[in-house]
């Protein structure tokens, strides 16, 4: 089926650095998702993104906290500066459709676990 | 807002036996109910969904049904395999669906010979 990919699969950085996180979509999605799971609780929506643009972003997306797709290139999430509760696996997810709720479906990559210290 | 509630795990069984994994819902809207599935080393994968009130999604053995007034969409396979061992994710979009999916907790399953 189809896949997502997503690298590195775990990174180690020091806090206050920062960090990219990089996702490759199925090849003809549209929408493009973060998804961050802390250790022991649940995946929770951190943004969306379409046509180049945020489309929603929920209180867990916190100003040090980016996204883009250069010209159609990785999905990246970027965080600078890191904190010590970043820490967590974040999962890129694509979907072809957002509008209907007869879809909705995503295709999630493994995740990248990131670990701050 | 909305959310989603799971059964509690982990949820251990033997080979051959019935599993029910809980899932109860509440949103304002009118949603299109999922269950999804991870495997150790994977990403979440769709099992099945649901979008109408009503009706019964299912595939490999399991199934559930969206009832839409007990807010509520069990899963349930009558004999469970090794290979069944995952975490179990219950999860919901509703009409306005700009925030993917609202994920419940995630239930473990492990399931021995």
């Amino acid at each position: 089926g189809p896949k997502v990919l997503q690298i590195p699969s775990h990174q180690i950085i020091d806090m206050g650095q920062m960090v990219t996180l990089n996702c490759d979509p199925v090849s003809n999605h549209l929408y493009f998702y973060w998804y961050k799971q802390i250790l022991g609780q649940q995946m929770e929506f951190l943004v969306n993104f379409y046509n180049g643009k945020v489309m929603e972003k929920s209180k867990l997306f916190k100003d040090q906290f980016s996204v883009e797709r250069p010209d159609g290139s990785y999905f990246t999430l970027k965080i600078q500066p890191t904190a010590l509760e970043d820490s967590a696996v974040y999962f890129c997810a694509s979907s072809l459709d957002q509008g209907s709720a007869n879809t909705g479906q995503l295709y999630f990559g493994e995740g990248s676990k990131l670990t701050v210290l | 807002g909305d959310s989603v509630t799971q059964t509690e795990g982990p949820v251990t069984l033997s080979e051959g036996t019935s599993l029910t994994v809980n899932c109860s819902y509440e949103t304002k809207q009118y949603p299109t109910l999922f269950w999804y599935v991870q495997y150790p080393g994977e990403g979440p994968q769709l099992l099945f969904k649901v979008p109408k009130a009503n009706e019964k999604g299912s595939s490999r053995g399991f199934e559930a049904t969206y009832n839409k007034e007990a807010t509520s969409f069990h899963l349930q396979k009558a004999s469970v395999q090794e290979s069944d061992s995952a975490v179990y994710y219950c999860a919901l979009s509703d009409r306005d669906y700009a925030q993917g999916l609202t994920f419940g907790l995630g239930t473990r399953v492990s399931v021995f010979p």
